[in-house]
């Protein structure tokens, strides 16, 4: 499979705990997006990613939310002390180039539960 | 500020009619706007873009869209929509066209319902 991979598609945790979101672009594609969707919502930007480098983090909230793109293996979205208004669909997207007219490849998801 | 709007929630076509779902966009500078679909528990797939060059823009599944400049609109359409085409529609437009990054600004989303 040569899409963006997303895992895990669903994690459930408790509200303090840590949560780990990993993503796999598609092979070739260096530049790496995030997107959270809130119900009957679209998608709002997190954070854009090269590798090694954090590009635009304008849509991250200051605290809690990190993301890294290190040169092996996956991009990560880490919430810390997650709370219930993280509960969302996070999504994951690539891109070959960061040029305007180049589309973004999405992930399924991973849906994070915070009870 | 760029922004994207889908005027309506939802849509009803019924099977072998013509389908258009609407989307009017703000932006500085010369647009780059895209429509995805999306089912359910799934990601966004790509349909079509409009970078420059002819209105019409024809994309996948036999979706095609209408980049209008003085109205500011890129409607999506189908001849002649299919059970199948049932599914959340979005549209995206790139913050930073001219420049060489950007992310997508998404519209709400239109509810695409196709009946038999």
């Amino acid at each position: 499979n040569a899409g963006v991979m997303q895992n895990p598609r669903h994690l459930v945790r408790r509200r303090g705990q840590e949560a780990r979101l990993r993503c796999s672009p598609m092979k070739g594609h260096s530049h790496v997006y995030w997107y959270r969707q809130l119900p009957e919502e679209g998608l709002k930007f997190m954070v854009y990613l090269q590798k090694e480098n954090i590009i635009d983090e304008s849509g991250m909230p200051k605290e809690r939310f990190s993301a890294e793109f290190p040169k092996e293996g996956p991009s990560i979205l880490r919430i810390q002390q997650v709370v219930r208004g993280d509960s969302a669909a996070y999504f994951c997207a690539s891109s070959f180039s960061g040029g305007g007219n180049q589309p973004q490849h999405f992930g399924d998801g991973t849906r994070l539960s915070i009870l | 500020a760029q922004s994207v709007a889908q005027p309506e929630d939802q849509v009803n076509v019924a099977e072998g009619n013509p389908l258009t779902v609407k989307c009017t966009y703000s932006v500085s500078g010369n647009p780059y706007l895209f429509w995805y679909v999306q089912y359910p528990n799934r990601g966004l797939q790509f349909l079509l873009k409009y970078i420059t060059g002819d209105n019409l823009v024809k994309g996948s599944y036999g979706f095609e869209a209408e980049f209008n400049k003085s109205q500011t609109s890129f409607h999506l359409k189908k001849p002649s929509a299919l059970v199948s085409d049932s599914a959340l529609y979005f549209c995206a437009v790139r913050e930073n066209p001219e420049g060489s990054q950007g992310n997508l600004i998404f519209g709400k989303g239109t509810k695409l319902s196709v009946k038999p």
